[in-house]
C-alpha cells in the first residue's frame, strides 16, 4: 500500500517568510510524528498527533512552529518568520495504535528547507 | 531524562563478515525497539521490533534484547557493500508514544 507521503520535497525561502510542510500517513494510521534532522545531527522529535486527543508539542523549538491535523489524517507544519537555523530536512512519520500501545514508525521522504 | 546510546562509529567491516550494532538505554521501563537504516540523503527505514527478550531473526538480520543488561543489538549478516548505511535504535516506554532514538551507528561495508 502506499506510504507516508510528505510535500514539498525541497523548499527553499528566504529568511522572514512563513513555510507550510505537508504530510499525508498511512491510512489508518492514527498516529503522526514530526521531526527535524540537521545535516549530520540525530533526530529531533518536534511534535505528535493521537486521533483526536491534544497534540504532544513538547518538542516544538519556538513559538515560530505550529502543526495542525485536519479530520486526523493530513497534517501540516507551519513554520513562521523563518530563520537560516531552521534550515533541515523535516520528516513526518506515522503509526498504528492498538491497546493504547503505538507500534513501528514508518516515515515518509522527508522534506528539505533550505533557509537563504 | 531517557538516554539512547550508539557508538557513532564509523564501524567497518569486509563484505561477508558479520556486522553488531550496539544500542543501550537508560529507561528501564522500556518496552518497545527499534532498529532503522538511514542512507544518506534519504528518510529511516524500518528494519525490525523487537518486544520481548532474546533474539529475532528476520532474513540476514537479527535483533537481540537483554532488558536486564539494557542493551538491544542487531547483528546484520554476510554484510554487503548496500548495507553500508546508518543504523538507528529507538526505544519506547511503556507508557509513552513517543521513541528515543539514538545518534546512530555508521556502518561502512567494504568490497
Amino acid at each position: 500500500g502506499a506510504g507516508v507521503s510528505q510535500s514539498p520535497s525541497n523548499k527553499v525561502t528566504e529568511k522572514g517568510k512563513d513555510v507550510e510542510l505537508r504530510c499525508d500517513p498511512i491510512s489508518g494510521h492514527t498516529a503522526l510524528y514530526w521531526y527535524r534532522q540537521s545535516l549530520g545531527q540525530g533526530l529531533e522529535f518536534l511534535i505528535y498527533f493521537q486521533g483526536n486527543s491534544a497534540p504532544d508539542k513538547s518538542g516544538l523549538p519556538s513559538d515560530r512552529f505550529s502543526a495542525e491535523r485536519t479530520g486526523g489524517s493530513v497534517s501540516t507544519l507551519t513554520i513562521q518568520r523563518t530563520q537560516q537555523e531552521d534550515s533541515a530536512v523535516y520528516l513526518c512519520a506515522s503509526s498504528r495504535l492498538h491497546g493504547g500501545t503505538s507500534y513501528e514508525q514508518y516515515f515518509g521522504p522527508g522534506t528539505r528547507l533550505t533557509v537563504t | 531524562q531517557k538516554e539512547v546510546e550508539q557508538n557513532s562509529g564509523p564501524l567497518s567491516v569486509p563484505e561477508g563478515a558479520i556486522a553488531s550494532l550496539n544500542c543501550t538505554y537508560s529507561d528501564r521501563g522500556s518496552q518497545s525497539f527499534f532498529w532503522y537504516r538511514q542512507y544518506s540523503g534519504k528518510s529511516p527505514e524500518l528494519i525490525m521490533s523487537i518486544y520481548s527478550n532474546g533474539d529475532k531473526e528476520d532474513g540476514r538480520f537479527t535483533a537481540q534484547l537483554n532488558k536486564a543488561s539494557q542493551y538491544v543489538s542487531l547483528l546484520i549478516r554476510d554484510s554487503q557493500p548496500s548495507d553500508s548505511a546508518t543504523y538507528l535504535c529507538a526505544v519506547k516506554s511503556g507508557g509513552s508514544y513517543i521513541p528515543t532514538f539514538g545518534r546512530g551507528t555508521s556502518l561502512i561495508v567494504h568490497p
